[in-house]
């Protein structure tokens, strides 16, 4: 089955910019989404179609792929900004949405 | 606002079924695709099924297949989870979320709802 592959963590000090990948055969030819998930709330979409925010989602978010990886970016990191983050993409060969296995976002 | 009110969860033993739904507010429900995601304690989203705008299109995920169904109600707003043969590794809070796009399935998950807990456990 397709795997998409995130780091457990990232640390981030307030004001820095934070990345986060999310690598898997072929996600340079799929289109990838973020979804940011607080503790205790369901997900919420940051970014759809590897680059494109919903409206509500500061700049601040940002997509990028290369390669097989896609990278979520958060400029500016706010302490609200803590929180799980996961990648999707459609795997066509199944037929199913697959979700990397989330990273956790601590701001310092 | 698109507003999803998930409801039906609670304890169940195992084998036994459940039956979930999810209210949908302010959005044409009938021109979208809905979906079920499903969240075990302390780990990662695992989607669940698909159900096409107009109901004639239904999709699962092999861990489901078999014993869950998916339908909708178009006319009460209405999506439901149908879950049979319920297994311990089935406990999960299960979202239910709206596709992406209208009428197209993109696959991706635009709003949420909050979600109902499930719990399988003797």
């Amino acid at each position: 089955s397709y795997v998409l592959t995130q780091p457990p963590s990232v640390s981030v000090a307030p004001g820095q910019t934070a990345r986060i990948t999310c690598g898997g055969n072929n996600v340079g030819f799929r289109s990838v989404h973020w979804y940011q998930q607080k503790p205790g709330q369901a997900p919420v979409l940051v970014v759809y179609d590897d680059s494109d925010r919903p409206s509500g989602i500061p700049e601040r978010f940002s997509g990028s792929k290369s390669g097989d990886t896609a990278t979520l970016t958060i400029t500016r990191v706010e302490a609200g900004d803590e929180a799980d983050y996961y990648c999707q993409v459609y795997e066509s060969n199944s037929d199913h949405p697959v979700f990397g296995g989330g990273t956790k976002l601590a701001v310092l | 606002q698109v507003q999803l009110v998930e409801s039906g969860g609670g304890v169940v033993q195992p084998g036994r079924s459940l039956r979930l739904s999810c209210a949908a507010s302010g959005f044409a429900f009938g021109g979208y695709s809905m979906h079920w995601v499903r969240q075990a304690p302390g780990k990662g989203l695992e989607w669940v099924a698909v159900i096409s705008h107009d109901g004639s299109d239904k999709y699962y995920a092999d861990s489901v297949k078999g014993r869950f169904t998916i339908s909708r109600d178009n006319s009460r707003n209405t999506l439901s989870l149908q879950m049979n043969s319920l297994r311990i590794e089935d406990t999960a809070v299960y979202y239910c979320a709206r596709d992406g796009a209208d009428i197209v399935v993109l696959y991706y998950f635009d709003s949420w709802g909050q979600g109902t807990l499930v719990s399988v456990s003797s």
